[in-house]
């Protein structure tokens, strides 16, 4: 099975970097997505991470250490438009399916 | 392309109701997922499937029941509503299962069982 653990939630500052934690007790292990999730809406693709190391998208970056079952999410120059829940994902060993983590509420304030 | 389209947006059933919530994607996509999501939960999977006839359980199928006639369509059927079966449903496509493939929601279903 998979264990998944986020924190719940988060604030930061307008402007300000923030980074969201994700570690993870697989059976097996075949790959890493970030979601965002703002309220009353659908969850839409962040980056994903299969390899040890970062991947950086615009102000998103993202981190996977496999030895360590963990990964974070960097958000820089944040925006009150980044105040939205972050899900952490696993894929599993057969690929087909993903198995989320709880998600952590980020709260930008100006 | 209008991607994952699901209806209704939102529904109030009475216990031991039915509904059919359906969901379509014009993607071509052979992957295809039932989730719920209750307050300050995660997404939780109800069902996949990985092409039209093939359907599988995930993690909570118990209430629910699927089909997988062609590629674009995947309802979702539940029989006897109960009020544990209030939540947010999202439905979800991708093209493959190959590393990388991310999966594409629809808008989700607010299902309230009273």
């Amino acid at each position: 099975g998979q264990n998944i653990d986020q924190p719940t939630e988060m604030t930061a500052t307008e402007g300000a970097i923030v980074q969201i934690n994700c570690t993870y007790q697989t059976s097996g292990f075949n790959g890493l997505f970030w979601y965002q999730q703002h309220a009353g809406e659908a969850p839409t693709f962040l980056s994903y991470n299969v390899l040890d190391g970062l991947e950086e998208k615009g102000r998103f970056s993202s981190f996977l250490s496999r030895s360590k079952g963990y990964s974070y999410l960097l958000l820089k120059e944040l925006q009150m438009k980044d105040s939205a829940s972050y899900l952490c994902a696993v894929r599993d060993r057969g690929y087909s399916t993903l198995t989320f983590g709880k998600g952590t509420m980020l709260l930008v304030s100006p | 392309n209008a991607g994952v389209t699901q209806t209704p947006k939102f529904r109030i059933l009475k216990i031991g109701q039915s509904m059919t919530l359906q969901c379509t994607q014009d993607m071509n996509h052979n992957y295809m997922y039932w989730y719920r999501q209750d307050p300050g939960m995660g997404l939780k999977l109800i069902y996949y499937s990985v092409g039209a006839g093939i359907t599988d359980k995930g993690e909570v199928p118990n209430g629910y029941n699927v089909s997988r006639s062609t590629t674009e369509d995947f309802p979702l059927r539940l029989e006897l509503a109960a009020p544990s079966q209030t939540s947010v449903y999202f439905c979800a496509s991708s093209r493959t299962r190959l590393a990388g493939d991310e999966q594409f929601f629809g808008p989700g279903t607010r299902l309230t069982v009273l």
